[in-house]
């Protein structure tokens, strides 16, 4: 069965104060993976698409990176306006599905 | 193009009544996807469809949920009789066939059921 763990769970930060959230993955044969934000009473809004190992994208403060087993999203010198709710989300070879993480609650203070 | 429209945005019932959420997924996209989110299990499938055909509803908890999809811009999730244990956010998603495309989601019904 496809697993998804994120961690941590939540996480606070100073405005400016860079870091990195972290979705390890169990899946047989990956076919993407995808991270999303998700704001309060919104749903989840697509960020990045990962194929395979050692793959990189990048979206204003945010980077994305892939492992043969886990993913990382850096975000470098946040704003408060990137506080939400940070997703992973896997789809297997074959299958049309993602299968989602519990998420990473992100916080960011003026 | 609007993106995925769902309705209602809240929806507050007592127990036992029926219950109805709709979704209008985007134009041209192949897939619709019925997501459940609450705090303890996060975001869980429920079902999907292929050019309005169901292809996937392991994740339909029990036979009080029906799912369908008459045409390709409008699909219905009901519950039957609904329970309190039903209370969730509940989001339709849409996607391409196509190039492992991303899903799109709407901004969800919120069910409270008392």
């Amino acid at each position: 069965e496809d697993q998804v763990t994120q961690s941590p769970e939540a996480l606070r930060l100073q405005e400016g104060e860079s870091s990195s959230l972290n979705c390890s993955y169990t899946v047989s044969g990956l076919r993407g993976l995808f991270w999303y934000r998700q704001d309060p009473g919104k749903g989840p809004e697509f960020l990045f698409t990962l194929y395979s190992a050692g793959e990189e994208k990048e979206k204003e403060r945010l980077k994305a990176t892939l492992t043969k087993k886990e993913s990382f999203l850096h975000i470098t010198a946040p704003k408060p306006e990137d506080s939400a709710t940070y997703l992973c989300a896997v789809r297997r070879q074959g299958a049309q599905k993602l299968v989602f993480g519990q998420g990473t609650r992100l916080t960011i203070n003026p | 193009d609007a993106g995925v429209i769902q309705s209602p945005r809240h929806e507050v019932t007592e127990m036992g009544q029926e219950v109805t959420l709709r979704c209008k997924p985007i134009s041209g996209h192949d897939y619709l996807f019925w997501y459940r989110q609450t705090m303890m299990r996060g975001l869980e499938l429920l079902i999907y469809f292929n050019n309005n055909v169901p292809i996937d509803d392991s994740g339909m908890p029990e036979d009080r949920f029906s799912a369908k999809m008459p045409n390709a811009s409008f699909s219905t999730l009901k519950i039957q009789p609904s329970e309190p244990r039903d209370s969730a956010v509940y989001f339709c998603a849409s996607s391409f066939r196509v190039s492992n495309s991303p899903l799109h989601f709407g901004n969800g019904t919120r069910l409270t059921v008392t």
